[in-house]
């Protein structure tokens, strides 16, 4: 069974540092890509960074490019995102998501999320 | 960027109604669209993918069709499990959402 368990989130203040990490289990890590979803308090989805399979190549949303950094590692099975230089505007709940397959892909698996409130 | 309008953005139904909410994309995505229901709470999950393959495990009720940028969710037949908010989603180049479609009574 797929499952994917984030973790890291809480309470900073805005120009503060946040890491994230969601621990990934049910499937072949390095056969898809990764990425990180928010979603702002009643607001809509947003994606945020994405990783590939073979943990080289980083794509980012201009709205977090340059302050956020996704990486892998394979040995802990784990998807990280660190957040850095945060504003009031990423206030919110970061969901960790598996790609269905590889290469062009929607994501089949999200977490259940973990909050990030900046203020 | 890709852009996704997505409409209507409330939709008031009843059971064994058939519902259908559009998604245009603002340039060609080919067919590299997705569907997700989310219900208040939960994440996000998968319906559709490729325009209108039905994920592993959805109730066939849910179809997609695609018209050049222009997309369409249907569900057949509503049942109380389905009111809940929908996105429509491209991935033909990064990730855009619709702004989402909320299913009410």
């Amino acid at each position: 069974e797929v499952q994917l368990l984030e973790s890291g989130g809480g309470f900073v203040h805005p120009g503060g540092s946040l890491r994230l990490s969601c621990a990934a289990s049910g499937f072949t890590f390095s056969g898809h890509p990764m990425s990180w979803v928010r979603q702002a308090p009643g607001r809509g989805l947003e994606w945020v960074a994405t990783i590939n399979g073979g943990g080289y190549t980083t794509y980012y949303a201009d709205s977090v490019e340059g302050r956020f950094t996704i990486y892998r590692d394979f040995s802990k099975k784990t998807v990280d995102l660190q957040m850095d230089n945060l504003r009031a505007e990423d206030t919110a709940i970061y969901f960790c998501t598996k790609g269905l397959y590889s290469g062009r892909t929607p994501p089949d698996y999200w977490g259940q999320g973990t909050q990030v409130t900046v203020s | 960027d890709i852009q996704m309008t997505q409409s209507p953005s409330t939709l008031s139904a009843s059971i064994g109604d058939r519902v259908t909410i559009t998604c245009r994309a603002s340039q060609s995505i080919s067919n590299w669209l997705a569907w997700f229901q989310q219900r208040p709470g939960k994440a996000p999950k998968l319906l559709i993918y490729e325009a209108s393959r039905l994920q592993s495990g959805v109730p066939s009720r849910f179809s997609g069709s695609a018209s050049g940028t222009e997309f369409t969710l249907t569900i057949t037949s509503l049942q109380p499990d389905d009111f809940a908010t929908y996105y429509c989603q491209q991935y033909n180049r990064d990730w855009t959402f619709g702004q989402g479609t909320r299913v009410e009574v």
